[in-house]
């Protein structure tokens, strides 16, 4: 099993919709949760942070968080074509090494259809 | 853009080669990663840096070594590069957690190497 799993996609929603992603992970001590967004042959920008249960919101973006189920989500509200690109899902685990590493998931294919 | 920055962004070199990639940042972070990159596998981490001279291994760092002299440059060297080793490499930055906490990281341009 990996430690970090994602939908691989692609998904695609048509302007103007929600684009959901979603990420489990492992380790059910982890703390500390993030989603990057990468466009082709560029490297990986940092869209959000979450370190507790619940939602948190940033403009059009929104991450949920349920450590009790061990997964993390990523909404995107009124989805642009401009959000088309590889959503990366990375978690501090803890099985080996030190808890200062991320591993990431292999990536979520979103495009958004004009 | 946090202040980081990688040399080459692009290289290709033979196989048998020394290569060594270079991250510098501006940040005064004390964390400081290399991962890479490839389809099908996403991104791995290499080694990692905790400080000016602490340095630990990552998933998958065999046949690579790192140096960390200043808190602002971090070395990837591939001591005899094979064509396993083409892939895109990133440099990532972080400042240190609290507790139990890990911080963002923050990534390089990238830069890609062919072994041929």
């Amino acid at each position: 099993q990996k430690e970090v799993e994602q939908n691989s996609g692609p998904l695609s929603v048509p302007e103007g919709a929600i684009a959901s992603l979603n990420c489990t992970y492992s380790d059910r001590v982890s703390q500390s949760f993030f989603w990057y967004r990468q466009y082709s042959g560029k490297s990986p920008e940092l869209i959000m942070s979450i370190y507790s249960n619940g939602d948190k919101e940033d403009g059009r973006f929104t991450a949920q968080l349920n450590k009790a189920s061990q997964y993390v989500s990523l909404l995107i509200r009124d989805s642009q074509p401009s959000d088309s690109a590889t959503y990366l899902c990375a978690v501090n685990i803890r099985s080996e090494g030190s808890a200062r590493q991320l591993t990431f998931g292999s990536g979520t294919q979103l495009t958004v259809l004009p | 853009d946090a202040g980081i920055t990688q040399s080459p962004r692009h290289k290709v070199t033979e196989t048998g080669t020394p290569v060594t990639l270079r991250c510098h940042q501006t940040e005064n972070h004390r964390y400081m990663y290399w991962y890479r990159q490839d389809p099908g596998h996403g991104l791995r981490l290499i080694h990692y840096s905790y400080g000016v001279k602490d340095t630990d291994k990552g998933e998958v760092s065999d046949g690579y070594s790192v140096s960390r002299s200043k808190t602002e440059d971090f070395l990837l060297t591939l001591e005899s590069a094979t064509s396993s080793q083409t892939s895109v490499y990133f440099c990532a930055i972080s400042e240190s957690g609290q507790g139990l906490l890990v911080y963002e990281q923050y990534f390089g341009p990238g830069t890609r190497l062919t072994v041929t």
